[in-house]
């Protein structure tokens, strides 16, 4: 079975600029979540997306956004993109969305904001 | 709200020798917990996890983990590390709230091996 893929994997924007990440899960799975990674923050959950809808959302202000299409693939998108935005990006994909399952990661797109 | 801490931030040991790496977490009810890998420029591996049941897990390449529920950790341990166990390790309890999920995770603990 194919593992979760997340496109682009590098991305280079400046500020002011928006930008949209995707996520295909490992095929079957119908929950996804974004995770931010920086060396100062760690890993913070961004959102959940379960069948198309948006189920929880960490901290982070209204300029990230996600969806979820009816097959689980997922985009997020940063719009007004500032220099603290850059970051890796992680994506993960679980099963049934039940509590407890294992999430499977991406390898993560890194964003890079000059 | 839950959260991770991983006491060490930084440790070096020799190839051959053992590992333990430590984290503690902070949670209201019986915790999801798991221990993540990751390699420079990649993503997360599912090292091992535990949900219930026997408190001592095992995972792949070696490592196990050990929950202990009177002193809220779940400390991973490798009896003898590789030089290509060197990587940062990240602990996580997942909660489950309002028909939603999360993972949150410690802050890591970067692994060095000494030839």
């Amino acid at each position: 079975k194919a593992g979760v893929t997340q496109t682009p994997r590098y991305l280079i924007k400046t500020r002011g600029q928006q930008v949209t990440l995707s996520c295909s899960p490992i095929s079957g799975h119908r929950s996804v979540s974004w995770y931010q990674q920086t060396p100062g923050q760690g890993l913070q959950f961004l959102f959940e997306y379960f069948s198309e809808t948006q189920r929880n959302k960490g901290n982070f202000p209204g300029r990230f956004s996600g969806r979820q299409f009816s097959n689980s693939r997922s985009e997020m998108n940063v719009s007004t993109l500032e220099l603290g935005d850059s970051a890796l990006y992680l994506c993960a994909s679980r099963g049934r969305g039940l509590a407890g399952e294992t999430q499977y990661f991406g390898p993560g797109t890194r964003l890079l904001v000059l | 709200a839950q959260s991770v801490t991983q006491p060490d931030i930084h440790i070096t040991v020799s190839e051959g020798a053992s590992l333990e790496l430590r984290c503690n977490y902070s949670y209201g009810a019986t915790p999801y917990l798991f221990w993540y890998v990751q390699s420079p420029g990649q993503g997360l591996q599912l090292l091992l996890k535990y949900f219930s049941g026997d408190t001592l897990v095992q995972g792949i390449k070696g490592f196990e983990a050990e929950f202990k529920r009177s002193q809220s950790s779940f400390n991973l341990r490798k009896p003898s590390v590789h030089w290509s166990d060197a990587a940062e390790y990240f602990c996580a309890v997942g909660a489950q709230g309002a028909g939603s999920y999360q993972l949150t995770f410690g802050k890591g603990t970067k692994l060095s091996v000494i030839p």
